[in-house]
């Protein structure tokens, strides 16, 4: 059972465009929301976060979003650099687990 | 540089040996995480410690143990490998006191069982 879903393994986008980063929840005790990027023989790396409370929360060229009525969150990236090309995984956590639960992954290309 | 390290970083074992991979991490961070990343499945919890002394099953734990050895250290160890246990572990630590519940991880051992 796959609570947190990136339906999109794969995305390619020219440089200094948007990239737009989908992922969807299923479980509605879900109350923090992260964004982590990885790069080849790495460790994923924290990106951005969200609380549920919220519905935008930006950082530089980074912006989440969730609409939690749809159980959907998306991270853009404006404008989009070589150095974004990566995987990114979205994860979530229920208030008070230390577990969090992520997603498959999606591969961003950024074409120059 | 502060971090999680992890060792080794690639290893090849036969079925039915088994092997302790390591973590330490100098953060000071109260939890720690072993997570394994397989193609297709996003990365899933094998076991955490939310402080010293304490350990919890995660979403896979079966063939897996663990071990907080103090603060800073935090092992998996498989007893008896099995070809499903091809795959990439990370370690990962967590300040528990921090506001944005960002994990640091390691750079990650691949484990291959033949």
């Amino acid at each position: 059972d796959q609570q947190v879903k990136q339906n999109s393994p794969s995305l390619s986008v020219q440089e200094g465009r948007i990239s737009i980063l989908n992922c969807d929840y299923t479980n509605s005790m879900f109350d923090y929301f992260l964004w982590y990027k990885k790069y080849p023989a790495e460790g994923p790396t924290f990106l951005i976060s969200i609380s549920s409370i919220k519905d935008k929360n930006e950082d530089g060229r980074f912006t989440v979003f969730l609409n939690k009525s749809a159980k959907h969150l998306s991270l853009h990236i404006v404008p989009s650099q070589p150095g974004d090309s990566a995987v990114y995984f979205c994860a979530a956590r229920v208030f008070g687990n230390e577990k969090l639960t992520f997603g498959t992954g999606t591969r961003l290309t950024i074409i120059p | 540089n502060a971090g999680v390290t992890q060792t080794p970083k690639f290893q090849v074992l036969k079925t039915g040996q088994s092997m302790t991979l390591q973590c330490a991490q100098d953060m000071n961070h109260n939890s720690m995480y072993w997570y394994r990343q397989d193609p297709g499945m996003g990365l899933r919890l094998i076991y955490y410690s939310a402080s010293e002394g304490t350990t919890d099953k995660g979403e896979v734990p079966n063939g897996y143990n663990v071990s907080r050895l103090n603060k800073r250290e935090f092992s998996l160890r498989l007893e008896s490998a099995a070809p499903s246990q091809t795959s990439v572990y990370f370690c990962a630590s967590r300040d528990s006191t921090a506001v944005n519940y960002g994990y640091t991880f390691g750079s990650g051992t691949r484990l291959t069982v033949v």
